[in-house]
Protein backbone atom coordinates (compact mmCIF):
# COMPACT_ATOMS: atom_id res chain seq x y z
CA UNK A 1 0.00 0.00 0.00
CA UNK A 2 1.12 3.50 -0.41
CA UNK A 3 3.11 4.67 2.69
CA UNK A 4 5.91 6.70 3.74
CA UNK A 5 7.78 5.21 6.80
CA UNK A 6 10.68 7.56 8.20
CA UNK A 7 13.45 6.64 9.95
CA UNK A 8 13.76 6.10 14.40
CA UNK A 9 14.13 8.71 16.83
CA UNK A 10 17.39 10.56 17.23
CA UNK A 11 18.68 12.43 20.62
CA UNK A 12 21.47 15.05 19.54
CA UNK A 13 23.26 17.68 21.65
CA UNK A 14 23.01 21.55 21.03
CA UNK A 15 24.33 22.48 17.95
CA UNK A 16 24.36 19.19 16.45
CA UNK A 17 22.94 18.39 13.15
CA UNK A 18 19.84 16.14 12.59
CA UNK A 19 18.92 13.66 9.26
CA UNK A 20 15.44 12.13 9.24
CA UNK A 21 14.51 9.97 6.36
CA UNK A 22 11.49 9.32 4.76
CA UNK A 23 11.14 5.86 2.74
CA UNK A 24 8.28 5.82 0.01
CA UNK A 25 6.49 2.93 -1.09
CA UNK A 26 3.35 2.25 -3.39
CA UNK A 27 3.29 4.74 -5.89
CA UNK A 28 5.79 6.28 -8.01
CA UNK A 29 8.13 8.43 -5.98
CA UNK A 30 9.01 11.36 -8.49
CA UNK A 31 5.34 12.16 -9.34
CA UNK A 32 4.97 13.88 -5.94
CA UNK A 33 6.24 16.40 -3.64
CA UNK A 34 7.76 15.63 -0.56
CA UNK A 35 6.73 18.50 2.18
CA UNK A 36 8.06 18.34 6.25
CA UNK A 37 5.98 19.43 9.09
CA UNK A 38 7.31 19.53 12.66
CA UNK A 39 5.28 19.31 15.87
CA UNK A 40 6.23 20.28 19.48
CA UNK A 41 5.06 18.39 22.21
CA UNK A 42 1.35 20.11 22.65
CA UNK A 43 1.93 22.47 20.41
CA UNK A 44 0.52 22.98 16.92
CA UNK A 45 1.18 21.94 13.44
CA UNK A 46 4.41 23.64 11.84
CA UNK A 47 5.12 23.43 7.94
CA UNK A 48 9.14 23.15 7.35
CA UNK A 49 9.37 23.03 3.45
CA UNK A 50 8.87 20.73 0.32
CA UNK A 51 10.91 19.31 -2.12
CA UNK A 52 10.38 17.82 -5.74
CA UNK A 53 11.89 14.61 -5.86
CA UNK A 54 11.90 14.48 -9.68
CA UNK A 55 14.04 17.59 -10.05
CA UNK A 56 15.51 18.32 -6.82
CA UNK A 57 13.87 21.46 -6.14
CA UNK A 58 13.11 23.01 -2.71
CA UNK A 59 11.41 25.34 -1.02
CA UNK A 60 11.61 26.15 2.71
CA UNK A 61 10.22 28.26 5.23
CA UNK A 62 11.63 31.54 6.00
CA UNK A 63 11.92 30.62 9.92
CA UNK A 64 14.27 27.60 8.41
CA UNK A 65 16.16 29.13 5.58
CA UNK A 66 19.64 28.82 6.46
CA UNK A 67 19.11 25.64 8.36
CA UNK A 68 17.21 22.91 7.10
CA UNK A 69 18.26 20.70 3.77
CA UNK A 70 15.95 18.70 2.12
CA UNK A 71 17.20 16.15 -0.42
CA UNK A 72 16.28 13.00 -2.17
CA UNK A 73 18.06 9.47 -3.23
CA UNK A 74 15.27 8.80 -5.99
CA UNK A 75 17.32 4.74 -6.03
CA UNK A 76 15.77 4.12 -3.37
CA UNK A 77 12.97 6.38 -2.91
CA UNK A 78 14.07 8.05 -0.23
CA UNK A 79 13.53 11.81 0.92
CA UNK A 80 15.81 13.55 3.81
CA UNK A 81 15.21 16.30 6.00
CA UNK A 82 18.70 17.60 7.39
CA UNK A 83 18.40 20.19 10.58
CA UNK A 84 21.60 21.86 11.59
CA UNK A 85 22.81 24.17 14.72
CA UNK A 86 20.16 22.35 16.85
CA UNK A 87 18.87 23.75 19.75
CA UNK A 88 16.60 22.97 22.24
CA UNK A 89 13.72 24.64 20.88
CA UNK A 90 14.03 22.00 17.69
CA UNK A 91 12.90 19.05 20.07
CA UNK A 92 9.89 18.26 18.41
CA UNK A 93 8.32 15.05 15.92
CA UNK A 94 9.48 15.52 12.72
CA UNK A 95 6.66 14.43 9.84
CA UNK A 96 6.72 13.67 6.34
CA UNK A 97 3.79 14.05 4.20
CA UNK A 98 3.11 13.56 0.05
CA UNK A 99 2.03 16.80 -1.50
CA UNK A 100 -0.78 15.49 -4.58
CA UNK A 101 -1.33 17.38 -6.81
CA UNK A 102 -4.75 15.75 -7.64
CA UNK A 103 -5.44 17.35 -4.21
CA UNK A 104 -4.01 20.57 -5.16
CA UNK A 105 -0.95 19.65 -3.49
CA UNK A 106 -2.60 18.75 -0.13
CA UNK A 107 -1.37 16.60 2.13
CA UNK A 108 -2.62 12.87 1.47
CA UNK A 109 -0.26 10.20 3.46
CA UNK A 110 1.88 10.90 6.03
CA UNK A 111 5.55 9.21 7.41
CA UNK A 112 4.42 7.80 11.47
CA UNK A 113 6.66 10.75 12.81
CA UNK A 114 10.13 10.72 14.09
CA UNK A 115 11.12 12.31 17.40
CA UNK A 116 13.93 14.71 17.65
CA UNK A 117 15.09 15.65 21.26
CA UNK A 118 18.30 18.00 21.65
CA UNK A 119 19.38 17.80 25.54
CA UNK A 120 22.58 18.73 26.56
CA UNK B 1 3.07 35.56 14.42
CA UNK B 2 0.21 33.30 13.03
CA UNK B 3 -1.28 34.20 9.64
CA UNK B 4 -4.35 31.84 10.26
CA UNK B 5 -6.28 32.00 13.36
CA UNK B 6 -8.45 29.00 14.69
CA UNK B 7 -10.64 29.13 18.26
CA UNK B 8 -8.46 26.76 20.45
CA UNK B 9 -11.38 24.63 21.55
CA UNK B 10 -15.43 23.59 20.29
CA UNK B 11 -17.09 21.47 22.50
CA UNK B 12 -20.18 19.46 21.06
CA UNK B 13 -22.82 16.99 21.86
CA UNK B 14 -22.84 13.72 19.93
CA UNK B 15 -24.80 13.54 17.01
CA UNK B 16 -24.58 17.58 16.83
CA UNK B 17 -22.95 20.24 14.33
CA UNK B 18 -19.67 21.15 15.11
CA UNK B 19 -17.67 24.49 12.87
CA UNK B 20 -14.49 24.85 13.31
CA UNK B 21 -13.27 28.47 12.05
CA UNK B 22 -9.91 29.79 10.32
CA UNK B 23 -9.57 32.97 9.28
CA UNK B 24 -6.75 35.03 7.41
CA UNK B 25 -6.13 37.67 5.17
CA UNK B 26 -5.08 36.07 2.54
CA UNK B 27 -7.77 32.93 2.28
CA UNK B 28 -10.35 34.74 -0.32
CA UNK B 29 -7.19 34.01 -3.16
CA UNK B 30 -5.89 30.60 -1.81
CA UNK B 31 -7.42 27.48 -1.29
CA UNK B 32 -7.71 25.68 1.95
CA UNK B 33 -7.54 21.95 3.80
CA UNK B 34 -8.25 20.96 6.92
CA UNK B 35 -6.47 18.14 8.99
CA UNK B 36 -7.60 15.58 11.57
CA UNK B 37 -5.16 14.64 14.27
CA UNK B 38 -5.63 12.46 16.58
CA UNK B 39 -4.00 12.17 20.40
CA UNK B 40 -0.31 10.33 19.22
CA UNK B 41 -0.93 9.75 15.26
CA UNK B 42 0.16 11.65 12.11
CA UNK B 43 -2.31 14.23 10.81
CA UNK B 44 -5.55 13.56 8.18
CA UNK B 45 -6.41 15.15 5.49
CA UNK B 46 -10.11 15.32 5.76
CA UNK B 47 -11.26 18.10 2.98
CA UNK B 48 -9.18 19.88 0.28
CA UNK B 49 -9.96 22.72 -2.06
CA UNK B 50 -11.95 24.24 0.77
CA UNK B 51 -14.90 22.01 0.10
CA UNK B 52 -13.86 18.66 -1.06
CA UNK B 53 -13.48 15.28 0.63
CA UNK B 54 -10.55 12.83 -0.35
CA UNK B 55 -12.05 9.11 -0.11
CA UNK B 56 -13.05 7.42 2.25
CA UNK B 57 -13.47 10.53 4.33
CA UNK B 58 -17.32 10.91 6.34
CA UNK B 59 -19.98 12.60 4.59
CA UNK B 60 -20.75 14.66 7.38
CA UNK B 61 -17.22 16.11 7.53
CA UNK B 62 -17.67 19.27 4.62
CA UNK B 63 -15.80 22.44 3.66
CA UNK B 64 -16.85 25.78 3.03
CA UNK B 65 -15.53 29.40 2.67
CA UNK B 66 -16.92 33.18 3.11
CA UNK B 67 -13.95 35.70 2.19
CA UNK B 68 -11.35 35.68 4.77
CA UNK B 69 -12.85 32.64 7.12
CA UNK B 70 -12.76 28.67 6.07
CA UNK B 71 -15.04 26.84 8.14
CA UNK B 72 -15.00 23.22 8.73
CA UNK B 73 -18.79 21.61 9.84
CA UNK B 74 -18.69 18.18 11.56
CA UNK B 75 -22.49 17.24 10.82
CA UNK B 76 -23.47 14.58 13.38
CA UNK B 77 -20.49 14.78 15.37
CA UNK B 78 -19.26 11.21 16.98
CA UNK B 79 -16.86 10.46 19.60
CA UNK B 80 -14.51 9.19 17.35
CA UNK B 81 -14.56 12.64 15.72
CA UNK B 82 -12.52 13.84 19.16
CA UNK B 83 -9.39 15.36 18.01
CA UNK B 84 -7.24 18.40 17.10
CA UNK B 85 -7.94 20.26 13.83
CA UNK B 86 -5.91 22.56 11.85
CA UNK B 87 -6.28 24.47 8.58
CA UNK B 88 -3.77 24.94 6.36
CA UNK B 89 -3.52 27.50 3.27
CA UNK B 90 -1.04 30.17 2.15
CA UNK B 91 -0.10 33.43 4.29
CA UNK B 92 -0.28 37.04 3.16
CA UNK B 93 3.70 36.20 2.11
CA UNK B 94 2.47 33.44 -0.51
CA UNK B 95 4.19 30.93 2.29
CA UNK B 96 2.58 27.33 3.23
CA UNK B 97 1.45 27.89 6.88
CA UNK B 98 -0.64 26.19 9.22
CA UNK B 99 -3.41 27.57 11.50
CA UNK B 100 -3.14 27.78 15.02
CA UNK B 101 -5.14 24.25 15.94
CA UNK B 102 -8.85 23.47 17.55
CA UNK B 103 -9.21 20.96 19.83
CA UNK B 104 -12.87 19.28 19.26
CA UNK B 105 -14.64 17.68 22.50
CA UNK B 106 -17.26 15.41 21.95
CA UNK B 107 -18.84 15.06 25.24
Amino acid sequence: QVQLVQSGAEVKKPGASVKVSCKASGYTFTSYEINWVRQATGQGLEWMGWMNPNTGYTGYAQKFQGRVTLTRNTSIRTAYMELSSLRSEDTAVYYCARGNGDYEGAFDIWGQGTMVTVSS
Amino acid sequence: SHELTQPPSVSVSPGHTARITCSGDALPNKYTCWYQQKSGQAPVLVIYEDNKRPSGIPERFSGSTSGTMATLTISGAQVEDEADYYCYSTDTGGKEVFGTGTKVTVL
